[in-house]
């Protein structure tokens, strides 16, 4: 199985309070990603990263920002949460395991904003 | 990363087998062929992948055709618990600008 941790798993904070999601793999990968996902909707990719001080926006725009300075850890932070950034946050890597091209998510970071 | 096209929905009932298809028409030659599924509230996660042919695992089939312009996803007698979102995702590990996005997936609903 993966080696992919994401925390907290749910979060309830006010708005305007400042949030970091942490991401944590122990599978050497170079590539991460963030994605933003609304139930029963689409994942949408907001951010990745292809190594370490690497960091793109990706198709959905987000007033999130990361980090990547170690290559296990890929954070995520809002500066001032608002009721819209409610929405469940998955984190993944992709590397070569027991197939050629596999990516790992993690379970998820609920995020409600009040 | 090639462009994927899937049904949104299917239904079907327990102990049928369920064959999703996907189309890839500018699959390129170095693109393997991924499926994932992903159930509520959690990440997906890794099915099957695939080149040509056939391939099989415990948990389900994958079959491309010699063009490799399509892929089927077959589960072998679903139950209840394969109700899922099914994705397929066509690339190669080493494509540059590979941004790896996610299509609209295959919501499959398995009744009783």
């Amino acid at each position: 199985e993966a080696d992919i941790y994401q925390t907290p798993r749910y979060l309830v904070i006010g708005t305007g309070k400042k949030i970091t999601l942490e991401c944590s793999q122990t599978m050497g990968h170079d590539k991460m990603y963030w994605y933003q996902q609304d139930p029963g909707m689409e994942l949408h990719l907001i951010h990745y990263s292809y190594g370490v001080n690497s960091t793109e926006k990706g198709d959905l725009s987000s007033e999130s920002t990361v980090s990547r300075i170690r290559t296990e850890h890929f954070p995520l932070t809002l500066e001032s949460a608002r009721p819209s950034h409610t929405s469940q946050y998955l984190c993944a890597s992709r590397g070569i395991g027991r197939v050629r091209d596999t990516i790992y998510f993690g379970e998820g970071s609920w995020l409600t904003v009040v | 990363l090639a462009k994927t096209t899937q049904p949104i929905s299917m239904d079907s009932y327990e102990g049928q087998e369920v064959n999703i298809t996907c189309s890839h028409n500018n699959i390129a030659t170095n693109d393997y062929i991924t499926w994932y599924q992903q159930f509520p509230s959690q990440g997906p996660r890794f099915i099957i992948q695939g080149y040509k042919t056939k391939v099989t695992n415990e948990v389900a089939s994958l079959f491309i055709p010699a063009d490799r312009k399509s892929s089927t996803l077959s589960l072998p007698r679903v139950s209840l618990s394969d109700t899922a979102v099914y994705y397929c995702l066509v690339g190669a590990l080493k494509a540059a600008g590979n941004k790896l996005t996610f299509g609209g997936g295959t919501r499959v609903l398995v009744k009783p």
